[in-house]
């Protein structure tokens, strides 16, 4: 099945700093999703992504199924922005979604 | 909108113990999820059903049971819960017909089980 991985594990950035996050996947996929879960735990959809490039506010995200790999892009980083990001992938035989085991984010004032 | 609503938020079990958590939906969407989250881990799919009448297996579905009580809702069984079951729960459900993988996934809060 699908592996999905994603970069970095952790980060740490000052309010203010922008940030990139990677999410590698090892087969072709037909979908392709960015979440955040805040500090209590919930869980929010950012971007529905299979291809091409999508903005929202200060987020946007970028997806090169071509080559296997999405971006999350987070400009003007705020404290709200904290938590975990994760990316999910899916598409193959089983067309099952598959999470990564996401990038902790702390942004700090 | 309530979205996706699941309960109990909190739970605490023995060994051996039965359970169900209950989920609902309002956005009419026809696919429905059960996912754990472990420590560490990203979410894996327990069971879905990808529209009223049906479930599947997902990746970790040994030790629970689902029932699609209508379109609205999903629940999930432990028959005999296990240390190995202490988890947080996410339901989660999608506009889509054809399985776990079709359009957005929306999330409930959350139900943190702990099995001792």
């Amino acid at each position: 099945g699908i592996q999905v991985e994603q970069s970095p594990p952790d980060l740490i950035l000052q309010e203010g700093a922008n940030s990139t996050l990677r999410c590698n996947f090892s087969d072709s996929v037909n979908n392709l999703q960015w979440f955040h879960q805040n500090p209590w735990g919930q869980l929010i959809n950012l971007f529905y992504i299979p291809s091409g490039t999508k903005q929202n506010g200060r987020l946007s995200a970028t997806t090169v199924a071509t080559e296997r790999y999405s971006l999350l892009y987070i400009s003007s980083s705020q404290t709200t922005d904290s938590g975990v990001y994760f990316c999910a992938a899916g598409g193959g035989a089983t067309n099952k979604l598959i999470f990564g085991t996401g990038t902790l984010l702390a942004v700090q004032p | 909108n309530a979205g996706v609503t699941q309960t109990p938020k909190f739970q605490v079990l023995k060994t051996g113990q039965s359970m169900t958590l209950q989920c609902a939906q309002d956005m009419n969407h026809n696919s429905m999820y059960w996912y754990r989250q472990d420590p560490g881990m990203g979410l894996r799919l327990i069971y879905y059903s990808a529209s009223e009448g049906t479930t599947d297996k997902g990746e970790v579905p040994n030790g629970y049971n689902v029932s699609r009580l209508n379109k609205r809702e999903f629940s999930l069984r432990l028959e005999s819960a296990a240390p190995s079951q202490t988890s947080v729960y996410f339901c989660a459900s999608s506009e889509g017909v054809w399985g776990p993988s079709v359009e957005k996934l929306f999330f409930g809060s959350g139900t943190q089980l702990s099995v001792l």
